[in-house]
């Protein structure tokens, strides 16, 4: 069975530091990755995802993730964070129909 | 469009009693998906229907758990009789198979389960 991995549960930082969020897979086959985010008191939503083609790619609110297949990677990335990125997020691998989440890294941005 | 809606969003029970909770997926998902987030864990997958057909329900935890989707419209996923480890954000999404094969998920705002 597939697992995901995500490195931090919970990080703190000012306004304006740039975020990282490491996202590791253990599935070999083809997969789709996703980032999802849940802000305090709201549904979970998709900040991001990749199927195939450009391993770098941009999601809302100045996100972008980038996939590195070698490394079974998809860590998530934001240069400059704002109070309201504080919100948990969440990676997510595909196969098939059925999404594999990691345990979710909680985010906290100081203002 | 209205998105995936969940009810109820909070619902605080003793063991042994019964809890029924309620997804309406977005009109025109035929694939409708639960998952549960127990404290502090990850989300993990309960089961899938496709319209009203469970296509995949391998991750319902025990024979307490029976999930519905009649006319495969709205779905609910009952819990008889609730146990203390049953406590947990329950999640239901819903996606359409768009041109590329590939689902994307829009997820409810979870119904909350305590059970004391």
């Amino acid at each position: 069975a597939q697992s995901v991995s995500q490195h931090n549960h919970h990080v703190i930082l000012s306004e304006a530091a740039s975020l990282e969020l490491g996202c590791n897979y253990s599935y070999g086959g083809t997969v789709n990755l996703f980032w999802y985010v849940q802000y305090p008191g709201q549904h979970l939503q998709l900040l991001l995802k990749y199927f195939s083609g450009d391993p770098l790619v941009k999601g809302i609110k100045g996100f972008e993730a980038e996939f590195i297949k070698s490394k079974f990677s998809f860590n998530l990335r934001k240069p400059s964070v704002q109070w309201s990125d504080t919100a948990e997020y969440f990676c997510a691998v595909r196969n098939d129909y059925k999404l594999s989440f990691g345990a979710g890294t909680t985010v906290t941005v100081r203002a | 469009e209205a998105g995936v809606t969940q009810f109820p969003s909070h619902s605080v029970i003793e063991k042994g009693q019964t809890v029924t909770l309620r997804c309406d997926p977005i009109s025109g998902h035929d694939n409708l998906y639960w998952y549960r987030r127990v404290m502090g864990k990850e989300i993990k997958f309960l089961l899938h229907f496709v319209k009203e057909s469970k296509q995949d329900e391998s991750g319902m935890p025990n024979n307490r758990f029976l999930a519905e989707r009649t006319g495969g419209t709205y779905s609910t996923l009952k819990v008889q009789p609730a146990e203390l480890e049953d406590s947990g954000v329950y999640f239901c999404a819903s996606s359409f198979r768009d041109g590329s094969g590939a689902n994307v998920l829009t997820f409810g705002a979870g119904s909350r389960l305590t059970v004391l």
